[in-house]
């Protein structure tokens, strides 16, 4: 079975400072990864995903992740923190090939940008 | 394209009654799945299908119903609710069960089971 883990349900960066969310995943085969975010009130909205290929991978709003198959590590990172960013932010995986494809995700964290 | 829409946006229920969430997709996906959040927990799959008339449990189906009956609409039936289903309920679809293509999210359906 496929598992996430992110450290830390809360976050706090100053504006303009770098934002590093850290996810590790454990799956039986090659997996396929996606960083989602949510603001208040809404749904989950896609910021990157890794499927095959080069293995950084940017995403919208200035987000970049680097998948690192020896550390099972998907972390997320922003050189820069904008009081836009806060929000909450789901790491999450799946395996296209299983039955259902299902995504499990994270338990979350919450990004408080201060200013 | 209006997305995915789930209906209602809130509801307070007794412990005990019943109802159904509805989630619509305008996009042809294939693929429709209910999550629910709960803080700290990130968002557990609850029922999913991969067609019409094709249904599965997930991780988390006790107390859920689901049917697909027609590519566009995949309600969620609570056929007697406990407090313990307090929560907030996501829709969810992509084209199709084997791509990698993200998943469109609705906005939500807010639940409060007293």
């Amino acid at each position: 079975a496929q598992s996430v883990t992110q450290l830390g349900s809360h976050v706090s960066v100053s504006e303009g400072a770098l934002v590093l969310l850290r996810c590790n995943y454990s799956s039986s085969v090659p997996p396929y990864l996606f960083w989602y975010v949510q603001y208040p009130n809404q749904g989950l909205q896609l910021l990157l995903k890794y499927t095959t290929g080069a293995t950084l991978v940017k995403g919208i709003n200035g987000f970049e992740a680097e998948f690192k198959k020896s550390e099972t590590s998907f972390h997320l990172t922003k050189p820069s923190a904008h009081m836009s960013d806060a929000a909450e932010y789901f790491c999450a995986v799946s395996d296209a090939r299983a039955a259902g494809n299902k995504l499990t995700f994270g338990g979350g964290t919450r990004v408080l940008v201060k200013p | 394209n209006a997305g995915v829409t789930q209906t209602p946006k809130f509801q307070v229920l007794k412990t005990g009654q019943s109802m159904t969430l509805q989630c619509a997709q305008d996009m042809n996906h294939e693929y429709m799945s209910w999550y629910r959040q709960d803080p700290g927990m990130g968002l557990r799959l609850i029922h999913y299908s991969v067609g019409a008339g094709i249904t599965d449990q997930g991780e988390v189906p006790n107390g859920y119903n689901v049917s697909r009956s027609t590519t566009e609409d995949f309600p969620l039936r609570l056929l007697s609710a406990a407090p313990s289903q307090t929560s907030v309920y996501f829709c969810a679809s992509r084209l199709s069960q084997g791509d990698n293509s993200p998943l469109h999210f609705g906005n939500g359906t807010r639940l409060t089971v007293t």
